[in-house]
Protein backbone atom coordinates (compact mmCIF):
# COMPACT_ATOMS: atom_id res chain seq x y z
CA UNK A 1 0.00 0.00 0.00
CA UNK A 2 1.64 3.38 -0.43
CA UNK A 3 1.88 5.69 2.00
CA UNK A 4 0.28 8.76 0.32
CA UNK A 5 -2.60 8.48 -2.38
CA UNK A 6 -4.21 10.85 -4.09
CA UNK A 7 -7.45 11.38 -6.71
CA UNK A 8 -5.70 12.05 -9.84
CA UNK A 9 -8.39 13.89 -11.26
CA UNK A 10 -8.57 16.07 -13.30
CA UNK A 11 -11.13 18.25 -11.74
CA UNK A 12 -12.39 20.08 -13.56
CA UNK A 13 -14.81 23.26 -12.40
CA UNK A 14 -16.19 26.29 -13.49
CA UNK A 15 -14.89 29.91 -12.01
CA UNK A 16 -16.53 30.57 -8.48
CA UNK A 17 -16.64 27.18 -7.74
CA UNK A 18 -15.66 25.40 -4.62
CA UNK A 19 -13.66 22.31 -4.97
CA UNK A 20 -12.51 19.76 -2.28
CA UNK A 21 -9.75 17.28 -2.71
CA UNK A 22 -8.75 14.60 -0.23
CA UNK A 23 -5.55 12.64 0.17
CA UNK A 24 -5.01 9.94 2.21
CA UNK A 25 -2.45 8.41 4.24
CA UNK A 26 -1.06 5.09 5.67
CA UNK A 27 0.88 5.48 8.91
CA UNK A 28 -1.25 6.31 11.87
CA UNK A 29 1.77 8.14 13.27
CA UNK A 30 2.62 10.49 10.76
CA UNK A 31 3.56 14.06 12.23
CA UNK A 32 3.22 16.64 9.78
CA UNK A 33 0.82 17.55 6.85
CA UNK A 34 1.13 19.63 3.99
CA UNK A 35 -0.38 20.97 0.87
CA UNK A 36 1.74 22.14 -1.95
CA UNK A 37 1.00 23.43 -5.18
CA UNK A 38 2.79 22.79 -8.84
CA UNK A 39 2.08 24.50 -12.04
CA UNK A 40 3.13 22.85 -15.40
CA UNK A 41 7.28 22.36 -15.22
CA UNK A 42 7.64 24.27 -12.23
CA UNK A 43 8.77 22.73 -8.93
CA UNK A 44 6.18 22.47 -6.16
CA UNK A 45 5.49 25.25 -4.04
CA UNK A 46 4.46 24.94 -0.51
CA UNK A 47 0.71 26.40 -0.32
CA UNK A 48 0.18 25.32 3.17
CA UNK A 49 0.77 23.43 6.23
CA UNK A 50 -2.31 21.33 8.03
CA UNK A 51 -2.52 21.70 11.81
CA UNK A 52 -4.88 19.38 13.27
CA UNK A 53 -7.63 22.03 14.58
CA UNK A 54 -7.82 22.71 10.52
CA UNK A 55 -6.66 26.31 9.05
CA UNK A 56 -7.63 28.35 6.68
CA UNK A 57 -5.64 30.96 4.72
CA UNK A 58 -8.27 33.40 2.15
CA UNK A 59 -9.98 31.21 0.10
CA UNK A 60 -8.08 28.00 1.19
CA UNK A 61 -8.78 25.51 4.39
CA UNK A 62 -7.23 22.39 5.23
CA UNK A 63 -8.25 19.96 7.47
CA UNK A 64 -6.39 16.73 8.92
CA UNK A 65 -8.66 14.11 9.93
CA UNK A 66 -6.86 11.15 12.30
CA UNK A 67 -9.25 9.18 12.48
CA UNK A 68 -9.97 8.42 8.71
CA UNK A 69 -6.32 9.20 7.91
CA UNK A 70 -6.78 11.99 5.75
CA UNK A 71 -5.98 15.64 4.76
CA UNK A 72 -8.28 17.58 2.72
CA UNK A 73 -8.10 20.96 1.16
CA UNK A 74 -11.18 23.11 0.04
CA UNK A 75 -10.73 26.13 -2.45
CA UNK A 76 -13.54 28.62 -2.70
CA UNK A 77 -14.69 30.83 -5.53
CA UNK A 78 -12.12 29.15 -7.72
CA UNK A 79 -10.19 31.35 -9.74
CA UNK A 80 -8.52 30.61 -13.37
CA UNK A 81 -5.16 30.85 -11.86
CA UNK A 82 -6.17 28.59 -8.79
CA UNK A 83 -5.78 25.29 -11.92
CA UNK A 84 -2.55 23.57 -10.96
CA UNK A 85 -1.43 19.67 -9.64
CA UNK A 86 -2.13 20.41 -5.45
CA UNK A 87 0.47 17.77 -3.90
CA UNK A 88 -0.23 16.45 -0.10
CA UNK A 89 3.10 15.83 1.83
CA UNK A 90 2.85 13.65 4.67
CA UNK A 91 6.20 13.88 7.06
CA UNK A 92 7.11 11.00 9.03
CA UNK A 93 9.65 9.50 10.68
CA UNK A 94 12.13 11.39 8.94
CA UNK A 95 10.94 10.92 5.73
CA UNK A 96 8.50 12.81 3.79
CA UNK A 97 5.93 11.62 1.37
CA UNK A 98 4.24 12.84 -1.09
CA UNK A 99 1.04 11.75 -3.34
CA UNK A 100 0.92 11.79 -7.06
CA UNK A 101 -0.93 15.05 -7.08
CA UNK A 102 -4.64 15.87 -8.19
CA UNK A 103 -5.02 18.33 -11.19
CA UNK A 104 -7.38 21.19 -11.16
CA UNK A 105 -8.35 22.88 -13.99
CA UNK A 106 -10.74 26.29 -13.41
CA UNK A 107 -12.33 27.08 -16.72
CA UNK A 108 -14.13 30.13 -17.36
CA UNK B 1 12.70 33.90 1.29
CA UNK B 2 14.67 30.34 1.77
CA UNK B 3 16.65 29.92 -2.04
CA UNK B 4 17.32 26.34 -3.02
CA UNK B 5 19.41 26.75 -6.24
CA UNK B 6 20.00 23.84 -9.20
CA UNK B 7 22.80 24.36 -11.06
CA UNK B 8 20.49 23.54 -14.61
CA UNK B 9 17.46 23.63 -15.67
CA UNK B 10 17.79 21.68 -18.74
CA UNK B 11 20.45 18.70 -19.65
CA UNK B 12 21.26 16.31 -22.44
CA UNK B 13 23.72 13.70 -21.50
CA UNK B 14 24.74 10.63 -23.76
CA UNK B 15 24.02 6.92 -22.15
CA UNK B 16 27.20 5.98 -19.96
CA UNK B 17 28.11 9.39 -19.14
CA UNK B 18 28.70 10.17 -15.67
CA UNK B 19 26.22 13.01 -14.61
CA UNK B 20 26.55 15.59 -11.35
CA UNK B 21 23.91 17.80 -10.62
CA UNK B 22 24.14 20.24 -8.06
CA UNK B 23 21.94 21.90 -5.52
CA UNK B 24 22.91 24.96 -3.14
CA UNK B 25 20.55 26.32 -0.26
CA UNK B 26 21.18 30.02 1.55
CA UNK B 27 19.23 28.96 4.83
CA UNK B 28 21.55 26.75 6.55
CA UNK B 29 19.01 23.97 6.18
CA UNK B 30 20.44 20.81 7.98
CA UNK B 31 18.03 18.61 6.01
CA UNK B 32 18.65 17.83 1.95
CA UNK B 33 17.19 15.81 -0.67
CA UNK B 34 16.81 15.04 -3.83
CA UNK B 35 13.67 13.19 -6.11
CA UNK B 36 12.82 12.34 -8.94
CA UNK B 37 9.45 13.27 -10.16
CA UNK B 38 7.96 11.33 -13.29
CA UNK B 39 4.41 11.43 -14.49
CA UNK B 40 1.65 8.77 -13.04
CA UNK B 41 4.92 8.03 -10.14
CA UNK B 42 4.80 11.19 -8.23
CA UNK B 43 7.87 12.26 -6.65
CA UNK B 44 10.20 9.65 -5.41
CA UNK B 45 12.78 10.17 -2.89
CA UNK B 46 16.78 9.06 -4.12
CA UNK B 47 18.82 10.36 -1.22
CA UNK B 48 18.42 12.24 1.49
CA UNK B 49 21.80 14.28 4.13
CA UNK B 50 20.32 15.83 7.80
CA UNK B 51 24.34 16.59 8.08
CA UNK B 52 27.54 17.43 6.21
CA UNK B 53 28.99 13.69 5.02
CA UNK B 54 26.28 12.25 6.25
CA UNK B 55 23.84 10.62 3.62
CA UNK B 56 20.99 8.22 3.66
CA UNK B 57 19.27 5.80 1.07
CA UNK B 58 15.63 6.88 -0.26
CA UNK B 59 13.22 4.86 -1.88
CA UNK B 60 15.23 4.60 -5.12
CA UNK B 61 18.70 4.98 -5.14
CA UNK B 62 20.06 2.30 -7.75
CA UNK B 63 22.07 4.12 -10.25
CA UNK B 64 22.53 7.03 -7.82
CA UNK B 65 25.36 8.55 -5.40
CA UNK B 66 25.27 11.83 -3.61
CA UNK B 67 27.51 14.05 -2.22
CA UNK B 68 27.14 16.26 0.83
CA UNK B 69 30.86 18.37 1.90
CA UNK B 70 29.43 21.39 2.49
CA UNK B 71 26.22 22.04 4.73
CA UNK B 72 24.84 24.09 1.57
CA UNK B 73 25.53 21.86 -1.09
CA UNK B 74 23.89 18.30 -2.09
CA UNK B 75 25.20 16.61 -5.57
CA UNK B 76 23.29 14.06 -7.25
CA UNK B 77 25.87 11.86 -9.45
CA UNK B 78 24.62 9.27 -12.14
CA UNK B 79 27.60 7.13 -11.89
CA UNK B 80 26.42 5.54 -15.95
CA UNK B 81 23.50 7.62 -17.10
CA UNK B 82 20.47 5.31 -18.57
CA UNK B 83 17.78 6.11 -20.81
CA UNK B 84 15.79 4.73 -17.72
CA UNK B 85 16.81 8.26 -15.78
CA UNK B 86 15.35 10.35 -18.12
CA UNK B 87 13.36 12.59 -15.36
CA UNK B 88 12.76 15.94 -14.11
CA UNK B 89 15.09 15.85 -10.90
CA UNK B 90 14.01 18.55 -7.96
CA UNK B 91 16.48 18.89 -4.96
CA UNK B 92 14.51 20.01 -1.69
CA UNK B 93 15.91 21.23 1.96
CA UNK B 94 14.15 21.89 5.08
CA UNK B 95 15.18 22.91 8.38
CA UNK B 96 15.53 20.53 11.47
CA UNK B 97 12.67 17.96 12.75
CA UNK B 98 11.38 20.61 15.51
CA UNK B 99 10.93 23.19 12.44
CA UNK B 100 9.52 21.42 10.14
CA UNK B 101 5.95 21.44 10.88
CA UNK B 102 5.79 25.40 10.00
CA UNK B 103 8.02 25.53 7.08
CA UNK B 104 7.78 22.17 5.32
CA UNK B 105 10.12 21.66 2.41
CA UNK B 106 11.19 24.24 -0.11
CA UNK B 107 12.30 22.53 -3.40
CA UNK B 108 14.74 24.26 -6.34
CA UNK B 109 13.67 24.96 -9.48
CA UNK B 110 14.23 21.26 -10.91
CA UNK B 111 16.08 19.88 -13.64
CA UNK B 112 15.06 18.57 -16.84
CA UNK B 113 17.43 15.58 -17.44
CA UNK B 114 17.18 13.76 -21.38
CA UNK B 115 19.73 11.27 -21.49
CA UNK B 116 19.70 9.81 -25.06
Amino acid sequence: RKEVEQDPGPFNVPEGATVAFNCTYSNSASQSFFWYRQDCRKEPKLLMSVYSSGNEDGRFTAQLNRASQYISLLIRDSKLSDSATYLCGIYNFNKFYFGSGTKLNVKP
Amino acid sequence: DVKVTQSSRYLVKRTGEKVFLECVQDMDHENMFWYRQDPGLGLRLIYFSYDVKMKEKGDIPEGYSVSREKKERFSLILESASTNQTSMYLCASSPRQGLLKDYGYTFGSGTRLTVV
